[in-house]
């Protein structure tokens, strides 16, 4: 069965940056896009951006041009995000999600890690 | 791009209907059938309910349907049942590979 499952909480400081991981099970991991949602604390979902394993290709939202990079290990069906420069508005729930497209549906989510960015 | 316009609740008794509307531009909801709509449990990820503006996934209740009218998307809940209290969000593919969710909804049932 799919499943994608993620790294765990994070805590980093304000100017730090975090990596979360996404690993998939149970499908052809070139075959699909994997996106990027978070969530900040009691607020909706946010379109961070995605990236296509096969090709290495990415797509990024606007707000987040220059600071996120999303890469995937296709040896170890990985999907990785990277922040950088965190502030305290980056604590959120981020979640990966795969796609047959950039607008496709997302099928299958992660479980969600929790990252925390503060002093 | 801002994000897709919902109300921020609605509710209903059980066995009501209910409608939640999803308010975009040409850009996104209006421009392309590539609506979809996810159902979000407290301390939950996120559950595909519905694609490409009608479409069902295997498994969801056909008490759920969605539609579309130029730039707003809907999503109908029938029949309501407690299980169904939820947040509900809208997604949609919008110009320049881009995507944009909606605010969400809080359904809650009386």
């Amino acid at each position: 069965q799919v499943q994608l499952v993620q790294s765990g909480a994070e805590v980093k400081k304000p100017g730090a940056s975090v990596r979360v991981s996404c690993k998939a099970s149970g499908y052809a991991f070139t075959a699909y896009y994997m996106h990027w949602v978070r969530q900040a604390p009691g607020q909706g979902l946010e379109w961070m951006g995605c990236t296509n394993p096969n090709s290495g290709g990415t797509n990024y939202a606007q707000k987040f041009q220059g600071r996120v990079t999303m890469t995937g290990d296709t040896s170890i069906r990985t999907a990785y995000m990277e922040l950088t420069s965190l502030t305290s508005d980056d604590t959120a729930v981020y979640y990966c999600a795969r796609s047959v497209a950039v607008g496709g549906p997302n099928d299958y989510w992660g479980q969600g890690t929790p990252v925390t960015v503060s002093s | 791009h801002s994000a897709l316009t919902q109300p921020r609740s609605v509710s209903g008794s059980p066995g009501q209907s209910v409608t939640i509307s999803c308010t975009g531009t040409s850009s996104d909801v209006g421009g392309y059938n590539y609506v979809s709509w996810y159902q979000q449990h407290p301390g939950k990820a996120p559950k595909l309910i519905f694609y490409d503006v009608s479409k069902r996934p295997s498994g969801v209740p056909d008490r759920f349907s969605g539609s579309k009218s130029g730039n707003t998307a809907s999503l109908t809940i029938s029949g309501l049942q407690a299980e169904d209290e939820a947040d509900y969000y809208c997604c949609s593919y919008a110009v320049n590979y881009n995507v944009l969710f909606g605010g969400g909804t809080e359904l809650t049932v009386l």
